[in-house]
């Protein structure tokens, strides 16, 4: 079982908006940033956020990050066919001392 | 450009041994926290372990600890895991990152398998 809790999946049309919710704990969310990390299917994963809302270099605005107490927010505005991947938040987990995953969301174009 | 490049996967037997090396190249290898991560078949990903710049800092995921050995060779700008008594969970695809993990390997396949 997690640490860190995420939807099994989302879902839209093109165009449209999601959001996935990251849900951890003082240790993990509540201190420490988070990133997120898209994994297209058959590839390795690539950072998409880090820090809680930064954008790498490359990485479009469509894509933008928040937390809240302990919580994370994913938001893929403008969603595309070539978004279909499974996304991952992750953190620092200061009680566990070890970097701990979500469970993943898998995003569906429909 | 950032480039990492996993190698020394394989089909191992139940309690055997392996070790995984990784290629770094594009960035001053000796400035960053490096990182295993690995992914079970059809699974999520789960981190493995990390060292600091010099590798005096070391962490393991619980289930690794005592078995799994984490080094760095700065001036080969080489990351090595040993992985010791090898069991059937520990099969999965594993990646070298950057920090966690700005930047990450194609990653090796290993499986422990009789």
């Amino acid at each position: 079982q997690s640490v860190l809790t995420q939807p099994p999946s989302v879902s839209a049309a093109p165009g449209q908006k999601v959001t996935i919710s990251c849900s951890g704990s003082r240790s993990n969310i509540g201190i420490n940033s988070v990133s997120w990390y898209q994994q297209l299917p058959g590839s390795a994963p690539r950072l998409l956020i880090h820090d809680n809302y930064q954008r790498p270099s490359g990485i479009p605005d469509r894509f933008s990050g928040s937390r809240s107490g302990t919580s994370a927010t994913l938001d893929i505005t403008g969603l595309q066919t070539g978004d279909e991947a499974d996304y991952y938040c992750g953190t620092w987990d200061s009680s566990l001392s070890a970097y701990v995953f979500g469970p993943g969301t898998k995003v569906t174009v429909l | 450009e950032v480039h990492l490049v996993e190698s020394g996967g394989g089909l191992v037997q139940p309690g055997g041994s392996l070790r995984l090396s990784c290629a770094a190249s594009g960035f001053v290898f000796s400035d960053y926290w490096m990182s295993w991560v690995r992914q079970a078949p059809g699974k999520g990903l789960e981190w493995v372990a990390n060292i600091n710049q010099d590798g005096t800092k070391i962490h393991y995921v619980d289930s690794v600890k005592g078995r799994f050995t984490i080094s760095r060779d700065n001036a080969k700008n080489s990351l090595d895991l040993q992985m010791n008594s090898l069991r059937a969970e520990d099969t999965a695809v594993y990646y070298c990152a950057r920090k966690i993990a700005d930047f990450w390997g194609q990653g090796t396949l290993v499986t422990v398998s009789s």
